[in-house]
């Protein structure tokens, strides 16, 4: 089975707004809503974002959301600070083996 | 609130066997599904598997034949075990919480770091 295919690197300007691309195929992000987000810091483990396509869990900021049409998911991120310099995963089950799959990672830079 | 603390040689000879642990405070290994992914060098997460008490387990089709994840409740931790390792193997492994609600990997441990070489 293949990953989910990300950008390898997105950038931005303090304050703008990016998003992430996330893409996979019917039978994993185009057929279920078990869609996840993570972002990792250099060196430290993943953190939850963004769960079931759209959802935030507790202590997430709002500026972080997640949305979906077709078989490509998308990770957007608002007024973008220094701090979401990071990593972001994408993930999502597939049924071709109830496996999960995760994305390659995209680097985000702030400028 | 849950924990995960993982332990574990951070050198395998190839050919030989990876066993890993993970440690859990502040919860039941009963209540959730328990999750090994690793990350090699500069690269992006792989899921490897998970273990649930009520479900079993279920690996990643490319790991299968090599791979056991299992449970001690008594200990309340988890561990993974890896055969027959090669220098691809060598990554960061995390163990993490799968949340059957979420759909997610909601707590993560630090990770260890595993160098397969001889």
């Amino acid at each position: 089975q293949s990953a989910l295919t990300q950008p390898a690197s997105v950038s931005g300007s303090p304050g703008q707004s990016i998003t992430i691309s996330c893409t996979g195929t019917s039978r994993d992000i185009g057929g279920y809503n078990y869609v996840s987000w993570y972002q990792q810091h250099p060196d430290k483990a993943p953190r939850l974002l963004i769960y079931d396509v759209s959802s935030r869990p507790s202590g997430v900021s709002s500026r972080f959301s997640g949305s979906k049409s077709g078989n490509t998911a998308s990770l957007t991120i608002s007024g973008l600070q220094p701090d979401d310099e990071a990593v972001y995963h994408c993930c999502a089950y597939t049924s071709a083996t109830t496996a999960r799959l995760f994305g390659g990672g995209t680097t985000l830079t702030v400028l | 609130q849950v924990q995960l603390q993982e332990s574990g040689p951070g050198l395998v000879k190839p050919s030989e066997t990876l066993t890993l642990t993970c440690s859990l405070s502040g919860g039941s290994i009963g209540l959730y599904y328990w999750s090994w992914i690793r990350q090699s060098p500069g690269k992006g997460l792989e899921w490897i598997g998970f273990t649930f008490e009520k479900a079993g387990t279920n690996y990643n089709p490319s790991l299968k034949s090599r791979v056991t994840i299992s449970a001690d409740r008594s200990k309340n931790q988890f561990s993974l075990r890896l055969t027959s390792v090669t220098a691809a193997d060598t990554a960061v492994y995390f163990c993490a919480k799968y949340n059957g609600v979420f759909n997610a990997f909601d707590i993560w441990g630090q990770g260890t770091m595993v160098t397969v070489s001889s």
